[in-house]
């Protein structure tokens, strides 16, 4: 079935410092999109890729989908010790099924 | 986007009973999702609940462990039965909004003792 990989696990930062985590699709996907979860928080949405090479901007979040539709990555620039939480992608198949990755855990020191 | 009520936030259970968790959500949908997420992990989607017919189960969850009512389009109930220490987990319901992604009930926290 589809597996969503995603790294790193976890990343300690400067306050200050960037931030990416990456995630890799072991199938084509239709669309991806990116979750935060908050220390005792549940996830909440950020925002969905949905064409090839695609970027978006939320502030100091750059959002990426690769060309081939199967990667897609998050860099925080400058990071804030409110950007501390799990990051999620999920990546949706063609059968629209949703499938999470693993997460990376963002931890900033102020 | 929708707003999902989720009950209880969280409990602490004695092994071999059984809890009830409910999500009401301000809309109607016509899926909802129930997803287990233990500590420090991602989250696994245990069922899909239509209304109207049974709900479909991913491989490893079953429907006597996790029995899912869904009575009408706005609500539905996941019971976590016969626990065990193993089921302690934070338990979430969701919907899917696209092109909004999914909203997120905020989630029952469940220790099995």
């Amino acid at each position: 079935g589809q597996q969503v990989m995603q790294i790193p696990q976890y990343q300690h930062v400067q306050e200050g410092e960037d931030f990416t985590t990456y995630c890799n699709s072991s199938t084509t996907l239709s669309n991806i999109q990116w979750y935060k979860q908050r220390p005792g928080g549940h996830p909440v949405f950020l925002i969905q890729l949905v064409k090839s090479g695609e970027v978006k901007k939320q502030k100091r979040l750059t959002f990426q989908f690769g060309e081939a539709k199967k990667n897609s990555s998050l860099h925080i620039t400058a990071t804030q010790t409110t950007d501390v939480g799990t990051y999620f992608c999920a990546g949706r198949n063609a059968g629209n099924m949703l499938t999470f990755g693993g997460g990376t855990r963002l931890m900033v020191k102020p | 986007s929708a707003v999902i009520s989720q009950k209880p936030s969280r409990d602490i259970c004695q092994r071999g009973t059984s809890l009830t968790i409910q999500c009401q959500v301000d809309s109607q949908v016509t899926m909802m999702f129930w997803y287990r997420q233990q500590p420090g992990q991602s989250l696994t989607l245990i069922a899909t609940a239509n209304q109207g017919s049974e709900a479909t189960y991913e491989s490893g969850f079953v429907i006597d462990k996790f029995p899912i009512s869904r009575p009408n389009l706005t609500f539905s109930t996941l019971t976590v039965s016969n626990m065990s220490p193993e089921d302690s987990s934070i338990y979430l319901c969701s919907v899917d909004r696209q092109p909004s992604g999914y909203t997120f009930g905020s989630g029952t926290r469940l220790t099995v003792v």
